[in-house]
């Protein structure tokens, strides 16, 4: 059990660019979210993953937001045409199916833009 | 849908002193709690959580918990704090169903001061 691992961990771009994180779960947790955290708050909700089925997106994954998780293992989040309004930091976690099944979060990517 | 309130945004403390983070939650359905630790520039990890059963929930670093189903609560408790225990603490909320999509409340900055 390696954790939940995130890269990049920071990453400073200018409005409008492009961005991409990776999430790699832990190894046969086939559940799998995205949360975003900006400062002073707690973490909300973005989408789910079971398997590579995307479950549930919230209504803060705008149109600029797309999330993948092809084959069912790592997954993607990426933001198209950046705002200031992005910069947060973008936490990933997994899960398996057991009972109370506990979700583990990685260290997080934080975003800036510029 | 679920709701979370942390009712202080900061708590400040003198080593060795007991603490007590609360946390009321709301919610229609019946719900798994959880309290989550984060260290500065890190993700979140888990101090315990309430499936069922007894309502005291002992986790780990000397924390624990109480669910009260009447008062809707989930206040988390440490009999003596030392320094290393400065960081922000949340609490979250998600159904008991399904899977865990997990609500936060805002944060419980905990400040151990010597």
């Amino acid at each position: 059990d390696t954790g939940v691992s995130q890269d990049p961990r920071h990453k400073i771009t200018k409005r409008g660019q492009n961005v991409t994180f990776r999430c790699d779960p832990i190894s046969e947790h086939n559940r799998l979210y995205w949360y975003r955290q900006t400062l002073g708050q707690g973490p909300e909700f973005l989408t789910y993953f079971q398997n590579e089925a995307q479950l549930e997106k919230s209504r803060l994954l705008s149109d600029r937001f797309s999330a993948e998780r092809p084959k069912g293992s790592f997954s993607t989040l990426e933001i198209q045409r950046t705002e200031q309004g992005d910069s947060a930091m973008y936490l990933c976690a997994s899960s398996s199916n057991s009972f109370g099944n506990t979700i583990y979060f990685g260290e997080g990517s934080w975003l800036t833009v510029v | 849908a679920q709701s979370v309130t942390q009712l202080d945004s900061q708590v400040p403390v003198f080593e060795e002193a007991p603490v007590e983070l609360r946390c009321n939650y709301s919610s229609s359905v019946s719900v798994y709690l959880f309290w989550y630790v984060q260290y500065p520039n890190q993700g979140l990890q888990l101090l315990l959580k309430y499936l069922s059963g007894s309502t005291l929930v002992k986790g780990i670093n000397g924390f624990e918990a109480e669910f009260n189903k009447s008062q809707t609560s989930f206040h988390l408790r440490k009999p003596s704090v030392h320094i290393s225990d400065t960081a922000e603490y949340f609490c979250a909320v998600g159904p008991s169903g399904g899977y865990n999509k997990l609500i936060f409340g805002a944060g419980t900055r905990l400040a151990v001061h010597p």
